[in-house]
């Protein structure tokens, strides 16, 4: 059973425009919640986390909500550039001995137009 | 550079043969991790080592296996390489407690025909 969820598999925008990737989470054990960004041909990097005390994080033009009674998080890109163009990932953990393994969802692949 | 390095970047296979994908971390992070990525499958973990001398299975442990070497170092086995195993493999290393520290290499492509 799939514990994180996108649902979307693609999205595209106009430049300056804003994105919105979702994510839906089944597991209440998840405390800790992380996009990462990747590019083809590259590994995954860090983009923004947010702990589940916490409703919202931003850091400059990405901001992720959180949304504990609907288990459902969003990124928010603001504006959007081409250079954030690639596939985003949602990744989730959870504490108690868990030694804080992600899981993945499956990624949404964000297309910014010029 | 400081990271992960990954080798090799790629690899090709026939059904059967066995390889070692191996794995190298200089930020003397205690924790490793196998990750393989498929077309709509997202990222699923294979092994993990919280720290040297340690390995548990992830979510898709069947038809690999892992060695901690040193705190540095951890290897991706597949004895008998299957057509099911073509994906991309991903190694990551994380400090200790600290939850947003991973570090991903630039993966390995493999292919088994």
């Amino acid at each position: 059973d799939q514990q994180v969820k996108q649902n979307s598999p693609s999205l595209s925008v106009q430049e300056g425009r804003i994105s919105i990737l979702n994510c839906d989470y089944t597991n209440s054990m998840f405390d800790y919640f992380l996009w990462y960004k990747k590019y083809p041909a590259e590994g995954p990097t860090f983009l923004i986390s947010i702990s589940s005390i916490k409703d919202k994080n931003e850091d400059g033009r990405f901001t992720v909500f959180l949304n504990k009674s609907a288990k459902h998080l969003s990124l928010h890109i603001v504006p959007s550039q081409p250079g954030d163009s690639a596939v985003y990932f949602c990744a989730a953990s959870g504490s108690g001995g868990s030694n804080y393994k992600l899981t993945f969802g499956k990624g949404t692949l964000l297309t910014v137009n010029p | 550079n400081a990271g992960v390095t990954q080798t090799p970047k790629f690899q090709v296979l026939k059904t059967g043969q066995s390889m070692t994908l191996q794995c190298a971390q200089d930020m003397n992070h205690n924790s490793m991790y196998w990750y393989r990525q498929d077309p709509g499958m997202g990222l699923r973990l294979i092994y993990y080592s919280a720290s040297e001398g340690t390995t548990d299975k992830g979510e898709v442990p069947n038809g690999y296996n892992v060695s901690r070497l040193n705190k540095r170092e951890f290897s991706l086995r597949l004895e008998s390489a299957a057509p099911s195993q073509t994906s991309v493999y991903f190694c990551a290393s994380r400090d200790r407690g600290y939850r947003n520290g991973y570090t991903f290499g630039s993966g390995t492509r493999l292919t088994v025909v």
